[in-house]
């Protein structure tokens, strides 16, 4: 069965620094890889995805993510933080040619003016 | 719009009392599933559909049922529902055609059971 772990709680930055936010998976095979963030009272928005190809993906707001496969990782960053970034951030990866996701357990981000 | 919407967004019952959650999209998606978000726990997938009359039971299936007669519709049912269920509850979907398809997700249902 896959899985992800995401180490971080919380994870607080200042505005105007970078961003990072890590997510490490364990599923046989090629995995597919996804961001997902949710703001207050919302529900979860897709933010990109890793499924081949080139290892550096850009997504939604900035943000962009490298798949590693040597160390199973799949990390988000965004090279400038925004206030407007606070919020629950879910890493979540499937089997390569499968529907179900295993989420983590999400990060808080707290971007401090 | 494309969108996923459930319902209702908010719900407090007493333990016992048979409730529906309904779900419905207007992707045309075949897949959809069910997920609980708890506080330190992440999402948990309660049940999936991979199109019309077939569904499957996820990691935390115990005390929910889902029928699927719609493409459109994924309605989760709590027969008898225990504060244990208490939680966010959310719908989504996405199409197993497309190489790794994203999930659409609906709004939430905040359940409260007392």
């Amino acid at each position: 069965a896959q899985s992800v772990a995401q180490p971080e709680d919380q994870v607080n930055v200042a505005e105007g620094n970078p961003l990072t936010v890590k997510c490490t998976y364990s599923v046989s095979g090629n995995p597919y890889l996804f961001w997902y963030v949710q703001y207050p009272n919302r529900g979860l928005q897709f933010l990109l995805k890793y499924i081949t190809g080139d290892n550096l993906v850009k997504g939604s707001y900035g943000f962009e993510a490298e798949f590693n496969k040597s160390q199973t990782s799949f990390h988000l960053k965004k090279p400038s933080a925004l206030v407007s970034d606070s919020a629950l951030y879910f890493c979540a990866v499937a089997r390569y040619g499968n529907n179900r996701l295993a989420f983590g357990k999400g990060n808080q981000v707290v971007v401090i003016p | 719009e494309a969108q996923v919407t459930q319902n209702p967004r908010y719900l407090i019952t007493v333990t016992g009392k048979k409730l529906t959650v309904t779900c419905s999209q207007n992707m045309n998606h075949e897949y959809m599933s069910w997920y609980r978000q708890d506080p330190g726990l992440g999402l948990r997938q309660i049940y999936y559909s991979m199109n019309v009359e077939v569904t499957d039971k996820g990691d935390v299936p115990e005390g929910y049922k889902v029928s699927r007669k719609e493409k459109r519709n994924f309605p989760l049912i709590l027969e008898s529902p225990s504060p244990n269920q208490t939680s966010l509850y959310f719908c989504a979907s996405s199409d197993p055609g497309l190489a790794g398809g994203e999930q659409y997700f609906g709004p939430g249902t905040r359940l409260t059971v007392t």
